[in-house]
């Protein structure tokens, strides 16, 4: 158990729709990140919060967003859901967050099926 | 961007038998290098990592070499176990902004 805890373990919703990923740390860390997972992009990260505050920023569509409130949990919306957008989403946690070099321990991922 | 090539797609070994999987890098400024190993249904879990200032680190049965310059590294594995069959990915961090490039990873599998 990697200590970091994601709800819910699945989705199923339909295109258009919007819906939020939640994702809580390891006790300690600061940094959270967010990665999306498909068999044909393979894992690809997405976006990292420290303490609140963006931190950087990668391959992440304009109809997606995240933030990470004060009690350091982080939620990643995606909008306007697209077939496409089919994946299982990974949230990891560091303890620091000046870069990417922190060792990194992922949660067990949301599974987001698009119909 | 930094861009991670991973080789095999596939590796089989016989139990008890040494696995290598072999990653290359396209940034010279990547500096930490982490493995990460995923069985079905889980989330990525961080078996070993090396910084750019150490050409090798071990770990029991687990080691990972680092060449710069060559801008390679490799997992190594010995006495594979049974319980070593899961899909294997390595991963590079550029520097700045950017965040974890993994590679498309390795599923190893331990013949019995």
């Amino acid at each position: 158990d990697s200590g970091v805890t994601q709800t819910p373990k699945h989705l199923i919703t339909a295109t258009g729709q919007r819906v939020t990923l939640r994702c809580s740390p390891r006790s300690g860390d600061l940094s959270v990140y967010w990665y999306q997972q498909s068999l044909d992009q393979g894992l690809q990260f997405l976006i990292q919060y420290y303490n609140g505050e963006e931190r950087a920023k990668g391959n992440i569509l304009e109809r997606f967003s995240a933030q990470q409130f004060p009690d350091l949990h982080s939620e990643l919306n995606l909008s306007s859901l697209e077939l496409g957008d089919s994946a299982l989403y990974f949230c990891a946690s560091s303890v620091g967050g000046q870069g990417n070099d922190q060792p990194q321990h992922f949660g067990d991922g949301t599974r987001l099926s698009i119909l | 961007g930094e861009n991670v090539e991973q080789h095999p797609s596939t590796l089989s070994v016989q139990e008890g038998d040494s696995a290598v999987i072999k990653c290359t890098y396209s940034d010279s400024a990547s500096n930490y290098f982490p493995w990460y190993k995923q069985e079905l249904g889980k989330g990525p879990q961080l078996i070993i990592d090396i910084r750019s200032n150490v050409g090798e680190k071990k770990d029991q049965r687990i080691a990972v070499t680092l060449n710069k310059t060559a801008k390679h590294f490799s997992l190594h594995i010995t006495e594979t176990q049974p319980e070593d069959s899961a899909v294997y990915f390595c991963a590079a961090y550029g520097g700045g902004a950017d965040g974890l490039t993994f590679g498309k990873g390795t599923h190893l599998i331990i013949q019995p």
